[in-house]
C-alpha cells in the first residue's frame, strides 16, 4: 500500500516561531509537492520539487521555504510563522500521472 | 499558468440522485484531468481521471466527460449514496513527470438519506 506520511496531525504554533512541517513517501517518486487547503479556495500549490535539491516555488511562496536533501523526504519552513499561515497542509508525491497525498497537517498559529 | 473553476460549490442530492459537477481550465496544453474525493480528516484520494485523448471514462457509478475544445469536463455521480458525501476536486496538468497538479476550489457533496 502506497503512503505518504506527514509528520503531525495537528501543530498549534506561536506567531514569529520557525515552523517544520515533514513528509516522507515511499514510492520513489521524483516529484513532491505541498499544498496548502483553505475553505472555498481549493488546493494551492505552495513549493515543488521534481528531484533531489531541487525546488520550484509553486502560486503561493511568500512566507515558505522548503528542503528536499533525499528524495523521499520533503519539508516545508515557515521561517517565521503569522496568523494568516494558519490553514490545513497537504503534501503529496506524484510519479507519471497520479498524485497520492498525505492525511494533512491542521496548523493553527496564535 | 492554468487555472481551474470548478462549479458548484456545494450540492445536496436525495440519495438515489445523480450528481453533477462541473470544471473549466485555461490552458489548451493540460491533458491530464483528475478528480480527487476528500473526506473528512482525510487527504484527497484519486477517484478517476482522464487523459485528452479520451471523451468520457466510466468506472461503476462515476464517469467523467471532457470536451477539449470548450476546455471543460465534467465528473458525474450516479445513485448517489452516503458514502458519497464528501469534498470532490478536479484537477488539470500535462501528464508528464514534473508537472503541477492544478485544483478547481472544491464542491462540498452532501447526500441526504
Amino acid at each position: 500500500d502506497v503512503k505518504v506520511t506527514q509528520s503531525s496531525r495537528y501543530l498549534v504554533k506561536r506567531t514569529g516561531e520557525k515552523v517544520f512541517l515533514e513528509c516522507v513517501q515511499d514510492m520513489d517518486h521524483e516529484n513532491m509537492f505541498w499544498y496548502r487547503q483553505d475553505p472555498g479556495l481549493g488546493l494551492r500549490l505552495i513549493y515543488f520539487s521534481y528531484d533531489v535539491k531541487m525546488k520550484e516555488k509553486g502560486d503561493i511562496p511568500e512566507g515558505y521555504s522548503v528542503s528536499r536533501e533525499k528524495k523521499e523526504r520533503f519539508s516545508l519552513i515557515l521561517e517565521s510563522a503569522s496568523t494568516n499561515q494558519t490553514s490545513m497542509y497537504l503534501c503529496a508525491s506524484r510519479g507519471y500521472t497520479e498524485a497520492f497525498f498525505g492525511q494533512g497537517t491542521r496548523l493553527t498559529v496564535v | 499558468g492554468e487555472n481551474v473553476e470548478q462549479h458548484p460549490s456545494t450540492l445536496s442530492v436525495q440519495e438515489g440522485d445523480s450528481a453533477v459537477i462541473k470544471c473549466t481550465y485555461s490552458d489548451s496544453a493540460s491533458n491530464y484531468f483528475p478528480w480527487y474525493k476528500q473526506e473528512l480528516g482525510k487527504g484527497p484520494q484519486l477517484i478517476i481521471d482522464i487523459r485528452s485523448n479520451v471523451g468520457e471514462k466510466k468506472d461503476q457509478r462515476i464517469a467523467v466527460t471532457l470536451n477539449k475544445t470548450a476546455k471543460h469536463f465534467s465528473l458525474h455521480i450516479t445513485e448517489t449514496q452516503p458514502e458519497d458525501s464528501a469534498v470532490y476536486f478536479c484537477a488539470a496538468s500535462i501528464a508528464a513527470a514534473g508537472n503541477k497538479l492544478t485544483f478547481g476550489g472544491g464542491t462540498r457533496v452532501l447526500v441526504k438519506p
